[in-house]
């Protein structure tokens, strides 16, 4: 089965740093672009970060500079570490798959973790 | 930055056809891709490349496109239609995204 699986939200003060985890399963993650987006409570969803399968990566200027997006093949996993973090960053952060050399964005999507900035 | 217009809220009675769009520059350029969400649920993608339907999404859901607006369509809506629809397509860069402001489906 194709499936998204993240973990590492949770409540973290301002300044503070977290690091997310998105376990992937049924396909493998270097061989897609994968993205973080976000969804702050009762608002849309906001696109954070990219990562391609050669291995670029790009950033949402709101969080440029803050957050670095990775991933470990050998674990199939992708990655957000996101540091100095704002009460602004309070969300759910989803991760999902774009099928790579298609148009076919964001078909799978994890079930979230939430992230709560708060003192 | 680019941005995607879309309506806060549209209601349709069961059965009825509702059309949601979304307007932006980008999707001059790029394809726009939808999704449906339901409350506490992650979402879920129901067209994209503008007008194709993933496999399991009923064909009641289409896409289309013209200019700088694109649009979904469900034609026949039933009450597991109920959600909010979010346009996508990536930015004026190219090298990110964009995602409209969403839109509220109430089936009366």
């Amino acid at each position: 089965e194709v499936q998204l699986v993240e973990s590492g939200g949770g409540l973290i003060q301002p300044g503070g740093s977290l690091r997310l985890s998105c376990a992937a399963s049924g396909f493998i993650v270097s061989s897609n672009h994968m993205s973080w987006v976000r969804q702050a409570p009762g608002k849309g969803l906001e696109w954070v970060s990219l990562i391609y399968s050669g291995g670029s990566t790009y950033y949402a200027d709101s969080v440029k500079g803050r957050f670095t997006i990775s991933r470990d093949n050998s674990k199939n996993t992708l990655y957000l570490q996101m540091n100095s973090l704002r009460a602004e960053d309070t969300a759910v952060y989803y991760c999902a798959r774009g099928v790579t050399g298609t148009v076919r964005e964001f078909d799978i999507w994890g079930q979230g973790t939430m992230v709560t900035v708060s003192s | 930055s680019s941005e995607l217009t879309q309506d806060p809220a549209v209601s349709v009675a069961l059965g009825q056809t509702v059309r949601i769009t979304c307007q932006g520059d980008s999707l001059r350029n790029y394809y726009a891709s939808w999704y449906q969400q339901k409350p506490g649920q992650a979402p879920i993608l129901v067209i994209y490349g503008e007008t194709n339907r993933p496999s399991g999404i009923p064909d009641r859901f289409s896409g289309s496109s013209s200019g700088n607006t694109a649009s979904l369509t469900i034609t026949g809506a039933q009450a597991e239609d109920e959600a909010d629809y979010y346009c996508n397509s990536r930015d004026s860069s190219g090298n990110g995204y964009v995602f409209g402001s969403g839109t509220k489906v109430t089936v009366l």
